[in-house]
């Protein structure tokens, strides 16, 4: 079935690195591009970047240029998200989800199942 | 950036009643709107794409409407298994921007 599992939790200390993987399964992974979605506590929804796994191409929100950088490995169906410079700020969930090459009428329509990475001194 | 903003943040109703939620967007973004529910401690799950078309699996009792700037997500018939947070997100241009949810309850 269509499917995309996420890394395991993490625990970083201010001004690490932190990198969540994000492995597709089940469709042909370069007909769909992976969007990365964060949540802090008992906040709402807050979209970071998108990654075409076709050629590669990115693009992410302002708020996070030159912090974030998000990669694929079409052998292996992955995409990873690395988040630098971290801050306590960064403590939430990470989700990935797809969203059809084709056109960006139709929603992200498959999540992954959420990484928490906690950031604290 | 485009801002998406939702109303209301909170809302209280009784099982079966007819419940609406309305989003509005700050530049015009054609159908570009789609909407998710989220139930505590679980990812989002999408409900509506392109303004009013029905995710594959979604209860027919939810429906969207609009275009433009303003749009609506309507629950038909309130049941106990829609108790979440509902949001809308454009997709007519980067930053992919999400309204800031509103909280389904029942009375």
């Amino acid at each position: 079935q269509v499917q995309l599992v996420q890394s395991g939790a993490e625990v970083k200390k201010p001004g690490a690195s932190v990198k969540v993987s994000c492995k597709a399964s089940g469709y042909t992974f370069t007909n769909y591009f992976i969007h990365w979605v964060r949540q802090a506590p008992g906040q709402g929804l807050e979209w970071m970047g998108v990654i075409n796994p076709s050629g590669g191409s990115t693009t992410y929100a302002q708020k996070f240029q030159g912090r974030v950088s998000v990669t694929r490995d079409t052998s292996t169906t992955t995409v990873h998200m690395e988040l630098n410079s971290l801050t306590s700020e960064d403590t939430a969930v990470y989700y990935c989800a797809r969203d059809h090459i084709v056109s960006n009428s139709y929603g992200l329509d498959v999540w992954g199942q959420g990484t928490t990475v906690t950031v604290s001194s | 950036d485009i801002q998406m903003t939702q109303s209301p943040s909170s809302l209280s109703a009784s099982i079966g009643d007819r419940v609406t939620i309305t989003c509005r967007a700050s530049h015009t973004i054609g159908g570009y709107l789609h909407w998710y529910q989220q139930r505590p401690g679980k990812a989002p799950n999408l409900l509506i794409y392109a303004a009013s078309n029905l995710q594959s699996g979604v209860p027919s009792r939810f429906s969207g409407s609009g275009s433009g700037t303003e749009f609506t997500l309507t629950i038909s018939s309130l049941q106990a298994d829609d108790v979440a947070i509902y949001y809308c997100q454009q997709s007519h241009s980067p930053p992919r921007t999400f309204g800031q949810g509103t909280r389904v309850e029942i009375k």
